[in-house]
């Protein structure tokens, strides 16, 4: 069964704590994406990967840091530096077949400040 | 600078009626569009999306429609359904970032559907 599987669907984070969220696809797919959800907002980038081994930032990446060694996986860690991690995040992915082609997204981990 | 905008927070519909959500962009250099559908916590689902080339798209009870001149599309979903009650998110992306698939979102539209 293809799909995206994001884990822990909930994490709690300490004060000066740095904290990876886990994003895994079977989709074969390329490209990945990290956005960020807050109340009444929509969804803001913070990373994206086109290609292993290659990752850009999105519109509000300070404060975060991803990683992508292998085409299946896209951790996500929240650092200390980023000051309000309270929020929804969701991770996509996206084939390359033709120009444009939706972006899939897993079931989301939402962070709390302990 | 919101790129995307969804100026109404809220909808609700009655069972059977027409539901109408709007997304209005102001970046001319957008060139595809889509809408997403958003339960509580879970992640969005694509739902419909429309090239510029085209005025509207239809995929059995959703249709988007484009008006390029006023930088503004709408999803009509007919008949609405109970289980259509969610979050609606509008996105787009512009010539050039098509190869990266860079979205930008809407705030968003929660759709009530009362039975």
């Amino acid at each position: 069964d293809g799909g995206i599987t994001q884990s822990p669907k909930y994490l709690f984070r300490k004060e000066g704590q740095n904290v990876t969220l886990s994003c895994e696809q079977n989709l074969n797919h390329d490209a990945m994406y990290w956005y960020r959800q807050d109340p009444g907002q929509g969804l803001r980038l913070i990373y994206y990967s086109q290609i292993v081994n290659d990752f850009q930032k999105g519109d509000i990446a300070e404060g975060y840091s991803v990683s992508r060694e292998k085409k299946e996986s896209f951790p996500l860690t929240v650092t200390s530096a980023q000051k309000n991690p309270t929020a929804f995040y969701l991770c996509a992915s996206r084939g390359q077949g033709g120009l444009n082609q939706p972006q899939h997204f897993g079931d989301g981990t939402r962070l709390s400040i302990l | 600078d919101q790129q995307v905008k969804q100026n109404s927070p809220s909808l609700s519909v009655q069972e059977g009626r027409i539901s109408i959500l709007n997304c209005d962009y102001t970046n001319s250099m957008f060139d595809y569009f889509l809408w997403y559908k958003k339960y509580p916590a879970e992640g969005p689902t694509f739902l419909i999306s429309i090239s510029s080339i085209k005025d509207k798209n239809e995929d059995g009870r959703f249709t988007v429609f484009l008006n390029k001149s006023a930088k503004h599309l709408s999803l009509h979903i007919v008949p609405s359904q109970p289980g259509d009650s969610a979050v609606y998110f509008c996105a787009a992306s512009a010539r050039g970032s098509s190869n990266t698939g860079k979205l930008i979102f809407g705030q968003g539209t929660t759709l009530q559907v009362k039975p």
